[in-house]
């Protein structure tokens, strides 16, 4: 089965833009999560869907969305970008949510 | 507060030798438990999971780790490391049955020849 996909690898924006990121997921998984690494905050969650519902979010501001498609592949978004933004942002996939997958990351910088 | 501890920031080991790497995590009830590896430039890759029963679990590349209770912890173990075991480590946790994990710092792992 191919892995989980993330698109685009790199992304260069300039503060107050917007940006959305993609990710594909495993065929057959139902549930996506959306992840952000920084080195000075290490990994965290963001948010997870599942079935396009929402089902859990973590602690980011409004600014940061996300949506998920009937075919399961899922978008987010992070509005007014910030220079605090700049991250790795990881999709990870799963059959049911807690067993999950990973892609390679999109590397966001926010100049 | 839920936590998720891994002590130890940085560990050097020799090629051919054992390789342990500790978890502490803080919950209320049992968790299902992971390890991730993140090469360079890389997503997170599964290791091995946690869920019930059997306390020690195998896992890929020749890792395994032990569930105690007792302790709370989730310690990782590889008997005889790899130059390619080089990486980052991650140790993640959740009580849902739906996605949230809850990552630890990290242990980076170096290894010399």
């Amino acid at each position: 089965k191919a892995g989980v996909t993330q698109t685009p690898r790199y992304l260069i924006k300039t503060r107050g833009q917007q940006v959305t990121l993609s990710c594909s997921p495993i065929s057959g998984h139902r549930s996506v999560s959306w992840y952000q690494q920084t080195p000075g905050q290490g990994l965290q969650f963001l948010f997870e869907y599942f079935s396009e519902t929402q089902r859990n979010k973590g602690n980011f501001p409004g600014r940061f969305s996300g949506r998920q498609f009937s075919n399961s592949r899922s978008e987010m978004n992070v509005s007014t970008l910030e220079l605090g933004d700049s991250a790795l942002y990881l999709c990870a996939s799963s059959p049911t949510g807690n067993e999950q997958y990973f892609g390679p990351g999109t590397r966001l910088t926010v100049t | 507060a839920q936590s998720v501890t891994q002590p130890d920031i940085h560990i050097t080991v020799s090629e051919g030798a054992s390789l342990e790497l500790r978890c502490n995590y803080s919950y209320g009830a049992t968790p299902y438990l992971f390890w991730y590896v993140q090469s360079p430039g890389q997503g997170l890759q599964l290791l091995l999971k946690y869920f019930s029963g059997d306390t020690l679990v195998q896992g890929i590349k020749g890792f395994e780790a032990e569930f105690k209770r007792s302790q709370s912890s989730f310690n990782l173990r590889k008997p005889s490391v790899h130059w390619s075991d080089a990486a980052e480590y991650f140790c993640a946790v959740t009580t849902d049955s739906w996605g949230k994990l809850q990552f630890g710092a990290g242990t980076q792992v170096v290894v010399t020849p």
